[in-house]
This record gives structure tokens, C-alpha cells and sequence, in this order.
């Protein structure tokens, strides 16, 4: 088992959307989620980060982490064509700096 | 502000060739790693290196060699290519904090096939 599990979608969704984005670990030690987005033939940049249980906002994109159950999402409201892409979770200990990833969920929005 | 670099960004190879792919960063990163990305495999950890003058094997190190040339630099070596090792490949640069995770900064990769 991976230890980190990601719903492998692809997910197609109308524009004006919420997307919702999930990914579930096994190891407790985990403390630091976050999520990237990858575009097509580029890197994967950045989106959300955050530490330990709770939400966190950022404009239209917001941020769960339930430790207790062990999953975090991802949630895009009034999705945009431009959100299309790949959404990678990605989480690590503390005093580790390495991160173990998802195998990403390929999101397309269509206008 | 460029951040990480990667070249080249395709290659194709036959078995059995040699080639070194290229990584640098400019934001001053102590940490480098090198990643694989397969279809519905996620990002596999190669190798990495914590700080300069360090290196240390990750997920699938078979078949690879590293270098920590520098603070910038981080190259990843294949000494005799395979088909299996066919894939999209990842430079990350971070710079831990103590105790906290920090985020890595990607490239856009390389596109390498191997005939």
C-alpha cells in the first residue's frame, strides 16, 4: 500500500464548478500538506500549503486537513478553464524535509 | 528571477548510452533533489542532497548517480540507459527551515526517452 493515496479522477467538470480534490496517507507522523498544480509539459508549482488539522483559504481555493481520519482536500470553487490541470498532494514529517506525493488527479474544466 | 533550470528539456537516447542531465537553482537553496514521473505514478524521490556536499539515495536509486557539484548545481547521471528508465524528470530545490517542512521549488522538467 502507497503511502499516500490520491483518487485518481481524471475529473471533468463544467465551468462555474466546485472541484473537490482528496487524498488520504497511512503515516501519523505527517504534519505538513500540501497541494501543487502541475500544467501540462511543466513543472508542478505551489498552491496550498498547510500545517497540521484545519482549513486554510486562499481566494478561490481552500485547504482541509482532518488528521484524526487521516485526509486532506482540496477544494476549487468557481472553477475556470485555466484551472485545468494536474493536483498533486504532497506531505512530510517534521524535521524531514522530503515529501512523499500522490499520483496526482487530472482536473479538466470545460468553458 | 529564473529558480530551477533544467536542460535539457528533451532527450532521446539509445540503450545503453550515457548522458547527464543538468539542474541549478538561484534562490540560494541548501536542499536539491531529483524526482521521476511516470503516468499514474506520482513523483518518485531518485536521490537528494540535504546540503552541499551531500547525497542520498531515495525511492528507486537503481541505475542512477548523482553529483552536488555546488550549492547551485545538482546533476543526475544515467551511466547505461534503459528502456525503464523512459520518463519525465524533476529537479526541486528547497531550503528547510529546523523543524519545518519547507516547500520545494520544481523545474520544468526533462523529457527523456530511451529507444
Amino acid at each position: 500500500q502507497k503511502e499516500v493515496e490520491q483518487d485518481p479522477g481524471p475529473l471533468s467538470v463544467p465551468e462555474g464548478a466546485i472541484v473537490s480534490l482528496n487524498c488520504t496517507y497511512s503515516n501519523s507522523a505527517f504534519q505538513y500538506f500540501m497541494w501543487y498544480r502541475q500544467y501540462s509539459r511543466k513543472g508542478p508549482e505551489l498552491l496550498m500549503y498547510t500545517y497540521s488539522s484545519g482549513n486554510k483559504e486562499d481566494g478561490r481555493f481552500t485547504a482541509q486537513v482532518d488528521k484524526s481520519s487521516k485526509y486532506i482536500s482540496l477544494f476549487i470553487r468557481d472553477s475556470q478553464p485555466s484551472d485545468s490541470a494536474t493536483y498533486l498532494c504532497a506531505m512530510s514529517a517534521v524535521d524531514d524535509y522530503k515529501l512523499s506525493f500522490g499520483a496526482g488527479t487530472t482536473v479538466t474544466v470545460r468553458a | 528571477n529564473a529558480g530551477v533550470t533544467q536542460t535539457p528539456k528533451f532527450q532521446v537516447l539509445k540503450t545503453g548510452q550515457s548522458m547527464t542531465l543538468q539542474c541549478a537553482q538561484d534562490m540560494n537553496h541548501n536542499s536539491m533533489y531529483w524526482y521521476r514521473q511516470d503516468p499514474g505514478m506520482g513523483l518518485r524521490l531518485i536521490y537528494y542532497s540535504a546540503s552541499e556536499g551531500t547525497t542520498d539515495k531515495g525511492e528507486v536509486p537503481n541505475g542512477y548517480n548523482v553529483s552536488r557539484l555546488n550549492k547551485r548545481e545538482f546533476s543526475l547521471r544515467l551511466e547505461s540507459a534503459a528502456p525503464s528508465q523512459t520518463s519525465v524528470y524533476f529537479c526541486a530545490s528547497s531550503d528547510p527551515g529546523t523543524g519545518v517542512a519547507q516547500p520545494q521549488h520544481f523545474g520544468d522538467g526533462t523529457r527523456l526517452s530511451i529507444l
